[in-house]
Order: C-alpha cells, then sequence, then structure tokens
C-alpha cells in the first residue's frame, strides 16, 4: 500500500458525459501527478500540482482539468467524454516535487470504460 | 522534446537467472532523472530503481541494477537471480532535472519461467 488513495476504482459511463476522478495523496506529500495509461502502453503524463499550484503540463486535452484543494487532495475533470478516454488513470504524490530524485508513489489507479 | 524508447515489447527469463532489459532515451538536457518501474497484473506502479544522470555511478538495489550510458543515452536494468515475483510490466521512465516533465516508455512485459 503506497498510501496513496484514488476512487472510484471503477467508472463505467457513456460518450459525452463528464466524470471527476479524486485522489488523496500520502500524508505530507505536497505534490500530485496524474497520468493516463491507455490498454497496453505505458503511462502518458497529464498534469502536476505542488501545493494547489499548476506546476507542469504534459498531454493533457482540453477536455480534461485538474485541481488540488487547499487539503491538498486533487481532482481530476474529464468531460465530452470518447471512447479512446477509456484507461486506467493514476495518481501520484511526491513530497517536493521540485525536480529531485524524489520518489512518486502511486495510487491503485481508477479504471475507466466509455462505453 | 524527449522520448523513451523500449524496444522489447516481451521477454522471458528462467527462474534464478539474469535478464537484461533495454531503454534508451533522447534528450538534448545534461541533467535529468531516470527510473525503471515495475507494474505486476495488480496494475500497481512501483519503484525498482532510480539513476540521477550526473552520477557515473551505476546505481543497485539489491538484485536490481543498472547500466547507465549517458553518452549512448542507454539505461538497462539487470535483473539478477529472477524470481517469479518478478514478472511484471517494466517501464523505463525519463524525467527533467527541474522536474517539470515525465516520460514513460511503452514496457517490457518480462515473464519468469519456473
Amino acid at each position: 500500500d503506497s498510501g496513496v488513495t484514488q476512487t472510484p476504482k471503477h467508472l463505467i459511463t457513456a460518450t459525452g458525459q463528464r466524470v471527476t476522478l479524486r485522489c488523496s495523496p500520502r500524508s505530507g506529500d505536497l505534490s500530485v501527478y496524474w497520468y493516463q495509461q491507455s490498454l497496453d502502453q505505458g503511462l502518458q503524463f497529464l498534469i502536476q500540482y505542488y501545493n494547489g499550484e499548476e506546476r507542469a503540463k504534459g498531454n493533457i486535452l482540453e477536455r480534461f482539468s485538474a485541481q488540488q484543494f487547499p487539503d491538498l487532495h486533487s481532482e481530476l475533470n474529464l468531460s465530452s467524454l470518447e471512447l479512446g478516454d477509456s484507461a486506467l488513470y493514476f495518481c501520484a504524490s511526491s513530497e517536493l516535487g521540485e525536480g529531485s530524485l524524489d520518489e512518486q508513489y502511486f495510487g491503485p489507479g481508477t479504471r475507466l470504460t466509455v462505453t | 522534446a524527449q522520448t523513451v524508447t523500449q524496444s522489447q515489447p516481451e521477454m522471458s527469463v528462467q527462474e534464478a537467472e539474469t535478464v537484461t532489459l533495454s531503454c534508451t532515451y533522447d534528450t538534448s538536457e545534461n541533467n535529468y532523472y531516470l527510473f525503471w518501474y515495475k507494474q505486476p497484473p495488480s496494475r500497481q506502479m512501483i519503484l525498482v530503481i532510480r539513476q540521477e544522470a550526473y552520477k557515473q555511478q551505476n546505481a543497485t538495489e539489491n538484485r536490481f541494477s543498472v547500466n547507465f550510458q549517458k553518452a549512448a543515452k542507454s539505461f538497462s536494468l539487470k535483473i539478477s537471480d529472477s524470481q517469479l515475483g518478478d514478472t511484471a510490466m517494466y517501464f523505463c521512465a525519463f524525467m527533467t532535472f527541474t522536474g517539470n516533465q515525465f516520460y514513460f516508455g511503452t514496457g517490457t512485459s518480462l515473464t519468469v519461467i519456473p
């Protein structure tokens, strides 16, 4: 158990819908990262937040957005869902996230299926 | 832009033997970090080993070691005395020194055969 929690575990929804994925980082970790892992693919970095502020952006679609709240939990919002958005979405947290060899601890992931 | 390439989609190794997984990357940066992550069937991502590019000494963690060749932009993972629990997908990952960009390879599926 990494200490990072993600809810829900599984989510099935229809095209065009909007969903929110939630992540709670490890206690004391200030940085949260979101990744997308499509079937049999590597992880694509989406976005990073550090202490409530957006720190870095990767290959995140405009239909996707995220935020980190004062209690440091984070939400990833996916809207106008398409079949291709079906994937495993990982959240990871780290203590610093400022370009150190700081280990990222991964949550168990949320499996999103768009039908 | 940075890229990470894992050219071996699948590999297998006999239990107790040694196996090496390949990873190459492309970057114009001089300082960065490299990682190997393991993803077992549970889909949990687990850090295996990490390396700072400015360190010449290869990182080692118990049965896991890397061969870091900076000039060749190569970062291979060697697993010694392979165990059944090593069966997993292995991802090579690159992080910029400023920590604001992360890139993963497409993974190598390793099967340890009893």
